[in-house]
């Protein structure tokens, strides 16, 4: 079956690690995203790529790395320097030039 | 900028209740217009969509219609059911760009 998988669903961190979260597609599609869903502020993009080799910086970027060597891959590396890292973050894939936005099942990543 | 509005929630009915959630938007122009839902634990799926003025998208029973007169997209549906409890997010896109606006959610909770 096609899709978007994201691993782990439940990732924890301490303080001052690095932690890298996977968002891996087989549909495809050119273009990837990630948002981040904090409860009562709906989405915000942290970053998207719209090809392999490429990608720009969303509304929330700050703390937040990315890289995009292979279509199927887009992992987000969440850094020390995001001071409130605790959010549930969705990765989303579409074709490019298209509008509808595929969706991942999230990683929910938490702070001890 | 651009921007989208929900009514605030949770909305809670009793099951084959009618449903309206409201969204309204900012922007110039025309972009085109979506629905997405979030059930419990899990990524986003698109429910319905609209690429230009006076279009109606529809699917599973929910209905909007794209209003350029009043920049709104509103959600209903005649008859809800429990299993249409989820968090339902409005977004927009401009055409040649690749990221979506979201809405901040609504929560719809169905009881028996």
């Amino acid at each position: 079956d096609g899709g978007i998988t994201q691993s782990p669903k439940y990732l924890f961190r301490k303080e001052g690690q690095n932690v890298t979260l996977s968002c891996e597609q087989n549909l495809n599609h050119d273009a990837m995203y990630w948002y981040r869903q904090d409860p009562g502020q709906g989405l915000r993009l942290i970053y998207y790529s719209q090809i392999v080799n490429d990608f720009q910086k969303g509304d929330i970027a700050e703390g937040y790395s990315v890289s995009r060597e292979k279509k199927e891959s887009f992992p987000l590396t969440v850094t020390s320097a995001q001071k409130n890292p605790t959010a549930f973050y969705l990765c989303a894939s579409s074709i490019a030039g298209q509008e509808t936005q595929y969706f991942g099942p999230g990683t929910r990543l938490l702070v001890l | 900028g651009n921007s989208v509005t929900q009514m605030e929630g949770p909305v809670t009915l009793s099951e084959e209740a009618f449903l309206t959630i409201n969204c309204t938007y900012t922007a110039t122009g025309y972009p085109s217009l979506f629905w997405y839902v979030q059930y419990p634990g899990e990524g986003l799926q698109l429910l319905l969509k609209a690429t230009k003025a006076d279009d109606k998208g529809s699917n599973k029973g929910f209905e909007a219609t794209y209003r350029k007169e009043t920049t709104s997209f509103h959600l209903e549906k005649g008859s809800v059911q429990v299993s249409d409890s989820a968090v339902y997010f409005c977004a927009l896109k401009w055409s040649g760009y690749s990221t979506l606006t979201f809405g901040k959610g609504t929560m719809l909770l169905v009881s028996p």
